[in-house]
């Protein structure tokens, strides 16, 4: 069964940093697309990174130079190293595997991160 | 970006109505859409790939259909565990695009 375990949110002043953690358990998170995709509260859905593979990472404009996707294979976890954080980052941030390649089939319960002062 | 207009942000109806939901496409991305469903507190969960693609478990009152840049999602007779929000998602280019979402309450 495909589980995927966020952990690392939490209240940080804008600024700051945070690494989030996604422990799966399942499969094989270095055979997949893994991305981070965001919720603010009570807003939309919005991807924020993925990455595939050896070396395939893309990530959306607005946490280009800001956030970093990782994944550490022999724990079979994915990150999500965020810097500069700002007011607007504040959302439920969530673990997502591919299905079929395209699309988000997986998710995990989130983690909430809180910006403020 | 490929924006993913949903219409309408919300829809009120009776169990045992039959509700759609349409998510334009700011250009043609063939079929490579999804309908994710998503209930409060809890994370989206993915109904329809492929623009018509019934996921396994996923109830048959449920279906979708459409491609190029028009798109529906259809609930034929609407259940009491069918009250929540529906996201519409391309993912022929990116960044992958969501729609602003569809709620749908009890009327």
């Amino acid at each position: 069964e495909v589980q995927l375990v966020e952990s690392g949110g939490g209240l940080v002043q804008p600024g700051g940093s945070l690494r989030l953690s996604c422990a799966a358990s399942g499969f094989t998170v270095s055979g997949s697309y893994m991305s981070w995709v965001r919720q603010p509260p009570g807003k939309g859905l919005e991807w924020l990174s993925v990455i595939y593979g050896g070396s395939y990472i893309d990530s959306a404009d607005p946490v280009k130079g800001r956030f970093t996707i990782s994944r550490d294979d022999s724990k079979n976890t994915l990150y999500l190293q965020m810097s500069g954080l700002r007011a607007e980052d504040t959302a439920v941030y969530y673990c997502v595997r591919d299905f079929n390649d395209y699309y988000f089939g997986y998710w995990g319960q989130g983690t909430l991160v809180t910006v403020s002062s | 970006d490929v924006q993913m207009t949903q219409s309408p942000s919300s829809v009120s109806a009776y169990v045992g109505d039959r509700v759609t939901i349409t998510c334009r496409a700011g250009r043609g991305i063939s079929t490579y859409l999804a309908w994710y469903q998503q209930k409060p507190g809890k994370a989206p969960k993915l109904l329809i790939s492929g623009a018509s693609s019934l996921q396994s478990g996923v109830p048959s009152r449920f279906s979708g259909s459409g491609s190029g840049t028009d798109f529906t999602l259809t609930i034929s007779s609407l259940q009491p565990e069918d009250f929540a929000t529906y996201y519409c998602h391309q993912a022929k280019s990116s960044p992958p695009t969501f729609g602003g979402g569809t709620k749908v309450e009890i009327k």
